[in-house]
């Protein structure tokens, strides 16, 4: 099986919601990453988790934290966000270094 | 640093033509990984190969090819035959020392006419 789940599909919040994006996976990778995607845009690394731990922030805005709850679940939580984070948000997995199974990402609208 | 480039933006071709999408890249690292994805409209990165830096071997899958030169610091990827269902984002992709974080390319848009 490989196949990384990601909940919601499609997300419309305001600047003042609180929202969580969900990712799972059942592959036994100890690596999950988030990436945001804009359109035309390649995908862009925010977080990486390794063993539950998480070893790369890429300096991303404090409105945005990652959580690892175990090795199979990794989920993003979304608080006071700007209209210019609407974007694609897509979950990785992998046994480094082979390469990353995506899922089919959320696409978020900050309103 | 690393660095990947797909020079191509936008390729239309029309169905049943061979079309080939260029990959560039740069890295200091002796060990290093090589990925090509593909992003249909639905949005979802499909993995289609993996090259390490030690096989140089071309590798063929049903119409697709890759062709795999250090040399040239090349990894171009042949599509044989196009079909509408390849109309795409193909992203050319490298990693290497801890290998969590990948370099993408800027993408290749493939659009297969009818």
């Amino acid at each position: 099986d490989t196949e990384v789940t990601q909940t919601p599909k499609h997300l419309v919040m305001g600047m003042t919601n609180k929202k969580s994006l969900k990712c799972e996976q059942h592959m036994g990778h100890r690596a999950m990453y988030w990436y945001k995607q804009k359109a035309k845009k390649p995908p862009e690394l925010m977080f990486v988790y390794s063993y539950e731990k998480l070893s790369i922030n890429e300096s991303v805005p404090s409105r945005f934290s990652p959580e690892c709850p175990n090795s199979s679940l990794l989920n993003l939580h979304l608080h006071a966000l700007q209209p210019e984070d609407s974007a694609l948000y897509l979950c990785a997995s992998s046994r480094p270094p082979n390469e990353q199974f995506f899922g089919p990402g959320t696409r978020l609208t900050v309103l | 640093a690393q660095k990947v480039t797909q020079a191509q933006t936008e390729i239309s071709v029309v169905e049943k033509e061979d079309v080939t999408l260029d990959c560039v890249y740069e890295t200091r690292d002796t060990t290093y990984y090589l990925f090509w994805y593909k992003q249909p409209p639905s949005g979802e990165l499909v993995f289609l190969i993996r090259r390490n830096s030690f096989d140089e071997q071309n590798e063929i899958s049903g119409r697709y090819s890759w062709n795999f030169q250090k040399s040239t610091s090349s990894f171009n990827f042949t599509i044989t035959a196009s079909q509408v269902v390849d109309s795409a984002v193909y992203f050319c992709a490298l990693s290497s020392g801890g290998y969590q974080k990948v370099t993408f390319g800027t993408g290749t848009k493939l659009q297969v006419i009818p």
